[in-house]
């Protein structure tokens, strides 16, 4: 089972961009790359997904290395409203989501 | 548009009770899901429904059974519960099977074992 790595926390300035990185080095060819948050505990949202190509959408922008052991999620103008636990997974037959990276905006 | 809808939301039993979670969706998805979080800790899968009258074991099955009733509704059950499992309880429902096709969550059912 492909799985994946991630920061356990960050910090990011409101009003700029925040990157945040996933390792997933033993992706399989046919397995897409999901991205959740999870705002205080309610239940996560999703964010983009993306195969090989890098996707965009009105949330985010995705990156994904050309190798594609690893990918990158970008939230171009943080706001507070962006402070959350960030899901990186891959998916596969037994979906299951990692501790995440813990994103804080700071004012 | 509910979404996924879950109940109930709190739930507090003792050690050996039983119950069940239940889970509905109206966006006519075909595979639901259970998972549990405990404190700080990410999401793990207890079970999945690829299609109406087939269920699979996630990753932390033990202590639980599940029933898709229909498409709609897919239900949770602790036949003896245990503090083990005290937590919070996520179902979630996607139009497409595992690999691909992005999930729904529910808002979520605490359940405190005493």
């Amino acid at each position: 089972d492909a799985k994946t790595t991630q920061p356990t926390s960050m910090d990011c300035a409101e009003g700029r961009a925040a990157n945040l990185p996933c390792n997933h080095s033993t992706i399989s060819g046919n397995e897409y790359v999901y991205w959740y948050r999870q705002i205080h505990s309610q239940g996560p949202q999703y964010i983009i997904h993306g195969l090989k190509n890098n996707e965009t959408n009105e949330m985010a922008s995705l990156i994904i290395t050309e190798d594609r052991k690893s990918s990158t999620l970008i939230l171009p103008h943080a706001t507070l409203r962006d402070t959350a636990v960030y899901y990186c997974i891959v998916k596969h037959e037994k979906l299951t989501f990692g501790t995440g990276t813990r994103l804080t905006i700071i004012p | 548009n509910a979404g996924v809808t879950q109940t109930p939301k709190f739930q507090v039993l003792k050690t050996g009770q039983s119950m069940t979670l239940q889970c509905a969706q109206d966006m006519n998805h075909n595979s639901m899901y259970w998972y549990r979080q405990d404190p700080g800790m990410g999401l793990r899968l207890i079970y999945y429904s690829a299609s109406e009258g087939t269920t699979d074991k996630g990753e932390v099955p033990n202590g639980y059974n599940v029933s898709r009733l229909n498409k709609r509704e897919f239900s949770l059950r602790l036949e003896s519960a245990a503090p083990s499992q005290t937590s919070v309880y996520f179902c979630a429902s996607s139009a497409r099977v595992l690999n691909t096709g992005e999930l729904f969550f529910g808002e979520g059912s605490r359940l405190t074992v005493l």
